[in-house]
């Protein structure tokens, strides 16, 4: 299975824009890149997700290498509800089961200061 | 609010009870997932159903066993369980035949085995 190395925390102050790096260097050509969050005591959240164009949501950006092997999760302005262990995933589909099998990496714990 | 609802949402068994960990959602998704997570690490994947059949098993312990009645419906019984196998329990849920494989945790049940 691909993997994917993020580095293990960050700190940014309230309201600057935060970058979250992920490495995936062994990504195959059909991966697509999601991004789960997961605040304090609550299941994972999605965030974002994309295959080789930068796309945008209402919750971040998500800014792809040309060769995808590592892409930036960016959270505009962060607030302290955005303190939460930031998970990049390297999304594999089963033909046919219409299943898709994510597999969590260690993660990014995001600490924003007021 | 999650629309994956998990009961209970904690419970504390010993190891000789028999137990059960109950997952609903009626978003019409056909895939139905379990993950467990142990203190700061993150989720593992244990089982995925896909349209009620079981289509993945991590290779988890037959101690822990799952069950589809229905598409909304997820179980996972549990027996004989270990110390080692305190931990939240999550369920997750996917609609199939889309690009975004988003899948939908709910809060989790953590469980503790005495």
């Amino acid at each position: 299975d691909a993997k994917t190395t993020q580095p293990n925390s960050m700190e940014s102050n309230e309201e600057e824009p935060v970058h979250l790096p992920c490495n995936h260097s062994t990504i195959s050509g059909t991966d697509y890149i999601h991004w789960y969050r997961q605040l304090p005591s609550q299941g994972p959240e999605y965030v974002i997700h994309g295959l080789t164009s930068n796309v945008n949501n209402r919750m971040a950006s998500l800014a792809i290498a040309e060769d995808r092997k590592s892409s930036t999760l960016i959270l505009h302005r962060a607030t302290l509800r955005d303190a939460a262990v930031y998970y990049c995933i390297l999304r594999v589909t089963y033909s046919g089961a219409g299943s898709y099998q994510l597999t969590f990496g260690k993660g990014t714990k995001l600490s924003v200061i007021p | 609010d999650t629309e994956v609802t998990q009961t209970p949402k904690h419970l504390v068994m010993g190891m000789t009870n028999k137990k059960s960990l109950k997952c609903e959602q009626h978003m019409g998704h056909r895939a139905m997932y379990w993950y467990k997570q142990k203190a700061k690490k993150p989720p593992e994947l244990m089982f995925v159903y896909s349209y009620e059949k079981l289509s993945i098993n991590e290779s988890v312990p037959s101690r822990f066993s799952p069950e589809c009645p229905n598409s909304s419906l997820l179980n996972l019984h549990l027996h004989a369980l270990q110390p080692e196998d305190s931990a939240l329990y999550l369920c997750a849920s996917s609609q199939d035949r889309t690009n975004t494989g988003e899948l939908f945790f709910g809060e989790g049940s953590r469980l503790t085995v005495l």
